[in-house]
């Protein structure tokens, strides 16, 4: 399968406990992005990497929510001291550079919070 | 400044019958605009897109979109739904950055 790999794809934390996920984007992407979702919401834009470099974040991207795409291949999102308000579904998605280029998802990563 | 609209949040049909479903888009540049679906606790899976070529755009499970300029609209429809085709519907619209900027979904009910 050459698409794009998220895991764990279900992670059940305590308050308070750090959590990761990572991702692995189709392997010719150089643009790799990280969306959260809620039940019922659109997928909301968190953070951008061009290769490595993490170009954006958005302000839903607290302190606690860190992010890192070393080498420009696979990226993983930590949140430190989970809240029972970032209980969502975190998905990854891949895309070539170019100005049409499509964004494929992974299967996303379900994290709730107890 | 780009934005999308999705015009009904629910949708409900019968099964056999044709689907339509309405985005809206804003865009201060010629877009690109994408249909998603989203089955329940899956991913998102790539319908079709429209990039400038072809205004009415074929995409997979007999679903197509047509671009229209003058009212800013770019509809998913299909002739005759399945039940398999129950699920969230997401138009995306996307200005040759990397923002890509999300409908809130169209919830598709396909009745027996």
């Amino acid at each position: 399968d050459t698409g794009v790999s998220q895991n764990p794809r279900h992670k059940i934390t305590k308050r308070g406990q750090n959590v990761t996920f990572r991702c692995d984007p189709i392997s010719e992407h150089n643009r790799l992005y990280w969306y959260r979702q809620t039940l019922g919401q659109g997928p909301e834009f968190l953070t951008y990497f061009q290769n490595e470099a993490q170009l954006e974040k958005s302000r839903l991207l607290s302190d606690r929510f860190s992010a890192e795409r070393p080498k420009g291949s696979f990226s993983t999102l930590e949140i430190q001291r989970t809240e029972q308000g970032d209980s969502a579904m975190y998905l990854c998605a891949s895309s070539l550079g170019t100005r049409e280029g499509t964004i494929y998802f992974g299967e996303g990563s379900w994290l709730t919070v107890v | 400044a780009q934005s999308v609209t999705q015009l009904d949040s629910h949708v409900s049909v019968s099964e056999g019958t044709p689907v339509l479903l309405r985005c809206n888009y804003s865009s201060s540049y010629s877009p690109s605009l994408f249909w998603y679906v989203q089955h329940p606790n899956k991913g998102l899976q790539l319908l079709l897109k429209y990039t400038s070529a072809a205004t009415l755009v074929k995409g997979i499970n007999g679903f197509e979109a047509e671009f229209k300029k003058s009212e800013t609209s770019f509809h998913l429809t299909k002739p005759s739904a399945h039940m398999s085709d129950a699920a969230e519907y997401f138009c995306v619209v996307n200005s040759g950055t990397y923002k890509y900027i999300f409908g809130t979904g169209t919830r598709l009910k396909v009745l027996a």
